[in-house]
């Protein structure tokens, strides 16, 4: 059974802190996707990662991808409050649907 | 450039009675996907269209669920007899072939009574 997993699922960090979030899936991917979604809001595309050590950056965003680990991970580099949100891997398995992850919620404390 | 749009927003029905949402994606965009989100939870797909054709649909989508895209263009996404566990929110998203990335737009958020 295809299952794409994220942790944590919750995460509180204090402004100015560095964190990852971890995106593990069971098969070999296509491609990685990286959504934030707002609360009441729908899903907005952050990154595409299409190959084993593809690397992206987006102001304090940084994902990655090792497809021989079946792992991608979102960093956070010195969080602000503006980054609290629901952020979603997702990918695609053979076919072209995005399976995605249970979403890590994150706050940022002041 | 206008982005994925969604009508209604919000739909507030009684069970049994039967809903119909409606999607524009993207200009010249000739996918088109339905997901369908419940709270605390990632979306999952529902069924996706290249042009006016399905090309696939998920177990999810039982018999009271039905989708069109008849001239390729918008989508309806029709529930029958409505149940409380349709209950979630229903997002669109649409993509040109060939591309990467799928856009969603605000999703109509259904309520069963």
């Amino acid at each position: 059974e295809l299952k794409v997993e994220q942790n944590p699922l919750f995460l509180s960090m204090q402004e100015g802190k560095n964190y990852t979030i971890y995106c593990n899936y069971s098969t070999t991917s296509d491609r990685l996707y990286w959504y934030r979604q707002d609360p009441g809001k729908s899903l907005e595309s952050l990154f595409v990662l299409l190959s084993n050590g593809a690397v992206k950056q987006e102001g304090r965003l940084m994902a990655s991808l090792d497809t021989k680990a079946r792992l991608s991970t979102l960093h956070i580099t010195a969080a602000v409050h503006d980054l609290s949100a629901t952020y979603f891997c997702a990918g695609t398995f053979g076919d072209e649907k995005l399976t995605f992850g249970t979403g890590t919620r994150l706050t940022i404390i002041p | 450039d206008t982005g994925v749009s969604q009508n209604p927003r919000h739909k507030i029905t009684k069970r049994g009675q039967n809903v119909t949402f409606r999607c524009d994606p993207i200009s010249e965009h000739n996918r088109l996907y339905w997901y369908r989100q419940t709270l605390g939870q990632g979306p999952e797909f529902l069924t996706y269209f290249q042009n006016e054709a399905q090309l696939e649909k998920s177990r999810l989508l039982s018999d009271r669920f039905s989708a069109e895209r008849p001239k390729g263009s918008f989508s309806t996404l029709e529930i029958q007899r409505t149940e409380q566990g349709d209950s979630a929110m229903y997002l669109c998203a649409s993509s040109l072939a060939g591309t990467d990335t799928q856009y969603f737009g605000p999703g109509t958020r259904l309520t069963v009574l």
